[in-house]
C-alpha cells in the first residue's frame, strides 16, 4: 500500500540557509507524489506534484522536489529560506480506492525560520 | 479561479446541536473531499464525493452526514458531536478525482464542541 514518511517533525534554519524537507514513499505502483504547504489557521495549499513527466519538479516559492526512485524518496528544498517560509508541510501520495482516488499525508514537518 | 470556501469559518456547538457546515466551488470540478485535521495532525480523509455520489467513506460515525446536492456544492451534516469531534474540517475538490490531480482546499471549518 503507498504511504510516505517525512523523517524530523521540526526544521529550524536561518533565514537564507538551504531548505531541506525529507519526504520516504512506500510504493508497489508507480507513485503520484505532492508537496503541500498549510500556513497557521489555513487551508492546504500545493507546493509542487510530480506525476513521472520529469524527476526534478518545480514549484510554487521556489521550492523543487526531485523523485528518486533508488532512494525511494521526494524530498523538498529551497535554496535560500524566507521568514515567509514558516509553515507546516506535508508529503502526500494518492491511494486508489473503491474506484476514486485519496490523499495519504505524511505527519508533516514544521519549518521554523530564525532571522 | 481556484477557490474552494467553506462557511462557517468558526462553529461552536453543544453535544446535542445540529449544525451543518457549507463548501462550494465553481471550478467545474467534480469530485469533492471532506477531511478533518486534529491540531499538530496531518488531515484525515473523511468523505470522497464523485459525480455527486459518495464514492468513499472512512468508516466515519454516523454523527456526519455528507450531501453533494450538486456538482459545486458539499454539506456535512453534524448531529450529537461528541468533544473530541473538535477539530478543523477541511473541503477539498478536483476536476473528476484521479491519482494525478490538484486537489484544491478550502481554508477550513474550526469547530469546537462543548
Amino acid at each position: 500500500a503507498q504511504s510516505v514518511t517525512q523523517l524530523g517533525s521540526h526544521v529550524s534554519v536561518s533565514e537564507g540557509a538551504l531548505v531541506l524537507l525529507r519526504c520516504n514513499y512506500s510504493s508497489s505502483v508507480p507513485p503520484y507524489l505532492f508537496w503541500y504547504v498549510q500556513y497557521p489557521n489555513q487551508g492546504l495549499q500545493l507546493l509542487l506534484k510530480y506525476t513521472s513527466a520529469a524527476t526534478l519538479v518545480k514549484g510554487i516559492n521556489g521550492f523543487e522536489a526531485e523523485f528518486k526512485k533508488s532512494e525511494t524518496s521526494f524530498h523538498l528544498t529551497k535554496p535560500s529560506a524566507h521568514m515567509s517560509d514558516a509553515a507546516e508541510y506535508f508529503c502526500a501520495v494518492t491511494l486508489t480506492q473503491g474506484g476514486s482516488e485519496k490523499l495519504v499525508f505524511g505527519k508533516g514537518t514544521k519549518l521554523t525560520v530564525n532571522p | 479561479d481556484t477557490e474552494v470556501t467553506q462557511t462557517p469559518k468558526h462553529l461552536v456547538m453543544g453535544m446535542t446541536n445540529k449544525k451543518s457546515l457549507k463548501c462550494e466551488q465553481h471550478m467545474g470540478h467534480r469530485a469533492m473531499y471532506w477531511y478533518k485535521q486534529k491540531a499538530k495532525k496531518p488531515p484525515e480523509l473523511m468523505f470522497v464525493y464523485s459525480y455527486e455520489k459518495l464514492s468513499i467513506n472512512e468508516s466515519v460515525p454516523s454523527r456526519f452526514s455528507p450531501e453533494c446536492p450538486n456538482s459545486s456544492l458539499l454539506n456535512l451534516h453534524l448531529h450529537a458531536l461528541q468533544p473530541e469531534d473538535s477539530a478543523l474540517y477541511l473541503c477539498a475538490s478536483s476536476q473528476e478525482g484521479g491519482r494525478i490531480e490538484t486537489q484544491y482546499f478550502g481554508p477550513g471549518t474550526r469547530l469546537l464542541v462543548l
